[in-house]
């Protein structure tokens, strides 16, 4: 199984600053990992898919990048709405696996 | 609007059975994988279950359940089913179903989610 693994576990900031989400793979994903925002109560969001590809709706200022084990997620300038968890997971092998999360709140 | 509707959650006891459903619409739910992931603070987001969109509905299981689950689908109703035996206390979870970014092949990552169903085992 391909462990996920993020870093920080939280990450505390302001409006306005850049956030930088890390995501390791214990072996290569390729390409193959996605990023998801969750806000409490609500379901997970796709953000990312492909390390890169952003999905519909999402703005530029989500940023992926990375390949085989370390992926980041850039938020270029954070906007209130963005203070959520967010989660990558592969789907290079089965079973497909989420990472644990990564907290963004305010500082 | 498109969506996925889950329902079927609820508090049982160890060993019961539970089935739970998800209703697709606002898209040909017949050209999509659809899988159900569950969630707990716990162990965080686990796929559980896939299903494909094809006849034939070929499918595949996380080796934990051990058997226990079924995911099954139903396209004339634009239903996707997860069956769940002989509940067990760690399977408590928020239980959502989700779509394939992609038609056809799968797997891809989850680009629509329903609102989840917690589901409590407990005695």
């Amino acid at each position: 199984e391909v462990v996920l693994t993020q870093s920080p576990a939280t990450l505390s900031l302001s409006p306005g600053e850049r956030a930088t989400l890390s995501c390791k793979a214990s072996q290569s994903v390729s390409i193959y990992l996605a990023w998801y925002q969750q806000k409490p109560g609500q379901a997970p969001r796709l953000l990312i898919y492909e390390t890169s590809i952003r999905a519909t709706g999402i703005p530029p200022r989500f940023i992926g990048s990375g390949s085989e084990t370390d992926f980041t997620l850039t938020i270029s300038s954070l906007e209130p709405e963005d203070f959520a968890v967010y989660f990558c997971q592969q789907r290079h092998d089965w079973p497909l696996t989420f990472g644990p999360g990564t907290k963004v709140d305010l500082k | 609007q498109v969506q996925l509707v889950e329902s079927g959650g609820g508090v049982v006891q160890p060993g019961s059975s539970l089935r739970l459903s998800c209703a697709a619409s606002g898209f040909t739910f017949s050209y999509y994988a659809m899988y159900w992931v569950r969630q707990t603070p716990g162990k965080g987001l686990e796929w559980m279950a896939v299903i494909s969109y094809d006849v034939g509905y070929y499918k595949k299981y996380r080796d934990s359940l051990k058997g226990r689950f079924t995911i099954s689908r139903d396209n004339s109703k634009n239903m996707v089913y997860l069956q769940m035996n002989s509940l067990r206390v760690e399977d408590t979870a928020v239980y959502y179903c989700a779509r394939d970014r992609a038609t056809g092949t799968y797997p891809h990552a989850f680009d629509l989610w329903g609102q989840g169903t917690l589901v409590t085992v407990s005695s």
